[in-house]
């Protein structure tokens, strides 16, 4: 059964700040790997998502890497802001359709 | 883009009774909806895949007498919990998607019971 660990549970830095948020899963067969952010008592918004072919994706400041053989994927965000504040989790789609989610790392950016 | 809606956003019920979600894809058809379920400080933990027309495949560990998954259409799907207790008030989320790779997420139904 997948397994996927997020790393570090939780993170509060300055505003202004690059940060990189890390994702590990056990299973290296993966179909995509998905990169969401959840605010308190909300549900989930897409940041990015990477499909098992792909190194990398972008937005704006957020650039999300995966490394299928090392079942490794991280999460940049660069010149964090207090707005970034919330929950990120990291997601994994294997053999099937629905989605194996990390137990997400709590960013806290402080002004 | 794709919208999930859920109905109720929240929901307070006493115990033993019993509530009902709705997960609605609005402006696509899903053959396959998700149901996940959310407890304080903790991951979203899949719950049962609902399949239109077919029964649902429950997630090892839930009990699929007390959470009955019906996915009538290809737009609909309802997760009622059963003679509800307190263990059971969490933040459910259901999620829905023609492809492996394209999940849209419905924005969360938070149940409580007294």
């Amino acid at each position: 059964k997948q397994e996927v660990t997020q790393i570090p549970a939780a993170l509060s830095v300055p505003e202004g700040e690059n940060l990189v948020l890390n994702c590990s899963f056990t299973d290296s067969a993966i179909y995509n790997l998905q990169w969401f952010r959840q605010d308190p008592g909300k549900g989930l918004t897409s940041l990015l998502l990477i499909q098992s072919s792909q190194r990398e994706q972008t937005s704006g400041r957020l650039n999300a890497s995966l490394d299928k053989s090392s079942g490794r994927s991280t999460l940049y965000i660069a010149a964090s802001q207090p707005g970034d504040s919330a929950t990120y989790l990291c997601a994994v789609i294997d053999s099937g359709y629905a989605l194996n989610f990390g137990k997400g790392t709590s960013l806290l950016v402080t002004p | 883009g794709a919208v999930v809606s859920q109905h109720p956003s929240w929901v307070i019920c006493k115990s033993g009774t019993s509530v009902k979600i709705e997960c609605r894809s609005l402006d696509f058809q899903a053959t396959t909806m998700f149901w996940y379920r959310q407890f304080p400080k903790q991951s979203l933990m899949l719950m049962a895949t609902s399949n239109e027309g077919s029964k649902a495949t429950y997630e090892q560990g839930v009990e699929k007498d007390k959470f009955l998954i019906n996915h009538a259409s290809l737009t609909l799907s309802t997760l009622t919990v059963t003679s509800a207790h307190p263990e059971d008030s969490s933040f459910y989320i259901c999620s829905a998607g023609q492809r492996a790779y394209e999940q849209y997420f419905g924005p969360g139904t938070r149940l409580t019971v007294t």
